[in-house]
């Protein structure tokens, strides 16, 4: 399974935007790029995916690398709510949608 | 909400007893896993289902077996439960876009 590599830790002020980068150096061609967050004490819920195309939705942007190497999730305006640990997959787009999570980056956000 | 529940959510048991954790979902998807989470630790997957009778080993499956006699239910058994397996244990869906739906985990604790 590729691997991805993120920041253990970042920090922000609420209702600025943050920026939390992945790098994904050994991605293959037909690699989603998934983004899942874990609030404190509940399961891990879904934020957005993409291939190539950078990609929005209610809750966030992301924004892929030409060559798809890196790739940066964007919360437009952070609330308190959005501290979480924030985690980057790659995720086949064959067989078994295996997940595989890493350490995560945790998102503090001061009021 | 997602329609997933686990059962129970919080259980205390002694070295060497057999443990069964629930994962039940309402919303008939094909694919269902099974993750653990311990402290420092992103979540590992344990075992996955692909359909009813349907299963297959995670990255860390040794001491855990698992059952999928329903579309509905995904069970996760611990045959002789070991400190080791103290745990958060998280059951997830995947649905026909390929998110996955995480379940609000059993706390599982080996004494």
């Amino acid at each position: 399974d590729a691997k991805t590599t993120q920041p253990n830790s970042m920090e922000s002020n609420e209702e600025e935007p943050v920026h939390l980068p992945c790098n994904h150096s050994t991605i293959s061609g037909t690699d989603y790029i998934h983004w899942y967050r874990q609030l404190p004490s509940q399961g891990p819920e879904y934020v957005i995916h993409g291939l190539t195309s950078n990609v929005n939705n209610r809750m966030a942007s992301l924004a892929i690398a030409e060559d798809r190497k890196s790739s940066t999730l964007i919360l437009h305006r952070a609330t308190l709510r959005d501290a979480a640990v924030y985690y980057c997959i790659l995720r086949a787009i064959q067989g078994a949608q295996k997940l595989v999570f890493g350490q995560g980056t945790r998102l503090t956000i001061n009021p | 909400d997602a329609g997933i529940t686990q059962s129970p959510r919080h259980k205390v048991t002694e070295t060497g007893t057999p443990v069964t954790l629930r994962c039940h979902q309402t919303e008939n998807h094909r694919y269902m896993y099974w993750y653990r989470q311990d402290p420092g630790h992103g979540l590992r997957l344990i075992h996955y289902s692909y359909g009813v009778k349907d299963t297959d080993k995670g990255e860390v499956s040794d001491g855990y077996s698992v059952s999928r006699s329903k579309t509905e239910d995904f069970l996760l058994t611990l045959e002789s439960a070991t400190s080791s397996q103290t745990s958060v244990y998280f059951c997830a869906i995947r649905d026909s876009l390929y998110e996955q739906y995480f379940g609000p985990g059993t706390r599982l604790t080996v004494t």
